[in-house]
């Protein structure tokens, strides 16, 4: 059974400050997602990472993979209140939309 | 361009009743895929639909069941309900069965709430 575990599960950053969210996955897998969800609402895709070694970045968030490791960072940099939200990786095992997600990690930025 | 539509939003059953969520997918894709999100915890796969035929299947009983019609929107049946079926239920459509680069596009979820 593919397993999927981000850390922290709760994260309260201050403004400003850089941080790292992992997740680790237990199998190999064709391709690795990041999700962002706002309370009550849906979740909005941020990032896909294809293959090993892969980086990707949009403003204050970048993601990365080692399927060697079986790890995906999410890193943020000078976080801002905007950026509050839950924060999901998941995994597709074998490139047919069917997702494992993990738990989600949670994350306040406060003034 | 219209995303991912489900209805309803919100609906509240009894324990034993039955109930249908529907999902229109995003225009362009032809694949439905159904997820349940229990309070403070990630999605769940439930099942896929792709060309009117159930594809691929997660870990849950037969009491949830569903249908994709020709227009590609889909329904997800549970019945016999329990308490423990109560979660947001999501939608997600995308085109083709296999991904490449491409990501599922989520709706905005069926809230159930079983009594």
């Amino acid at each position: 059974e593919l397993k999927v575990e981000q850390n922290p599960l709760f994260l309260s950053m201050q403004e400003g400050k850089n941080y790292t969210i992992y997740c680790n996955y237990s199998t190999t897998s064709d391709r690795l997602y990041w999700y962002r969800q706002d309370p009550g609402k849906s979740l909005e895709s941020l990032f896909v990472l294809l293959s090993n070694g892969a980086v990707k970045q949009e403003g204050r968030l970048m993601a990365s993979l080692d399927t060697k490791a079986r790890l995906s960072t999410l890193h943020i940099t000078a976080a801002v209140h905007d950026l509050s939200a839950t924060y999901f990786c998941a995994v597709d095992r074998n490139s047919g939309y069917a997702l494992n997600f993990g738990k989600g990690t949670s994350l306040l930025v406060t003034p | 361009d219209a995303g991912v539509t489900q209805s309803p939003t919100h609906l509240i059953k009894t324990r034993g009743q039955q109930v249908t969520l529907r999902c229109s997918p995003k225009s362009g894709h032809d694949t439905v895929s159904w997820y349940q999100q229990a309070l403070g915890q990630g999605p769940q796969f439930i099942f896929q639909y792709y060309e009117e035929e159930e594809r691929q299947r997660g870990n849950f009983p037969d009491r949830f069941s569903g249908h994709q019609f020709p227009n590609y929107s889909s329904e997800l049946n549970v019945n016999a309900l329990l308490l423990g079926d109560s979660a947001l239920y999501l939608c997600a459509s995308s085109f083709g069965l296999t991904s490449g680069a491409n990501v599922l596009t989520f709706g905005a979820g069926s809230r159930l709430t079983v009594l």
